[in-house]
């Protein structure tokens, strides 16, 4: 079946640094998703991602869908404590079902 | 608008009890999921509605689970009996079926369930 894998499992960041999450799927996805779950909170949307070599932005969160529909990454610039929490990648194979992956748990030291 | 809601938040119970949850789903949404949420893993589909229809149960454990959307609105999911593995948190999430954030999931705060 499908597999979703994210890596690194743990991230620690020092306030005001970069880093970057990645996703991979086992099978070509018709999309993916990302969710961000805050300690004891549920997850929230962040964004979906569709076309081959699509890349958004938000505000200094910047998503990737790779060209073979198969990875996505997450890339976070000048992190902030507000940034704390579970990211997950989660694919879709059509019809509203999705694949999480285990998720990239981040840790901001001020 | 209103979000998805849950209860109970939390439930402690015996192994071999049986449990039920309740979900109400945001007004108006179609599509509505249940999923399990084990400490340090992402969630794990259980079941998907259409409506009142399954769409995908091959996740479920059939043999102790059991979820109904009566008139394609609430629903419950049920454990009976309970083991210790299913201590877990468990979220249901709805989705419109139309319109340009069709496929964004909104999830509810989810229940906590303590097996022991």
């Amino acid at each position: 079946g499908q597999q979703v894998m994210q890596i690194p499992q743990y991230q620690h960041v020092q306030e005001g640094e970069d880093f970057t999450t990645y996703c991979n799927s086992s099978t070509t996805l018709s999309n993916i998703q990302w969710y961000k779950q805050r300690p004891g909170g549920h997850p929230v949307f962040l964004i979906q991602l569709v076309k081959s070599g699509e890349v958004k932005k938000q505000k200094r969160l910047t998503f990737q869908f790779g060209e073979a529909k198969k990875n996505s990454s997450l890339h976070i610039t000048a992190t902030q404590t507000t940034d704390v929490g579970t990211y997950f990648c989660a694919g879709a194979r059509g019809w509203g079902k999705l694949q999480f992956g285990a998720g990239t748990q981040v840790v901001v030291t001020p | 608008e209103a979000g998805v809601a849950q209860s109970p938040r939390y439930k402690i119970i015996e192994k071999r009890q049986s449990v039920a949850f309740w979900c109400n789903p945001i007004s108006g949404h179609a599509t509505l999921y249940w999923y399990q949420q084990i400490l340090g893993q992402g969630p794990k589909l259980l079941i998907q509605f259409q409506n009142n229809g399954v769409v995908d149960d091959s996740q479920l454990p059939k043999d102790r689970f059991s979820a109904e959307r009566l008139k394609g609105v609430d629903s419950t999911l049920k454990i009976q009996p309970a083991k210790l593995e299913d201590s877990a948190v468990y979220l249901c999430a709805s989705r419109r079926t139309s319109g340009s954030s069709y496929n964004e999931q909104f999830f509810g705060p989810g229940t906590r369930l303590t097996v022991l």
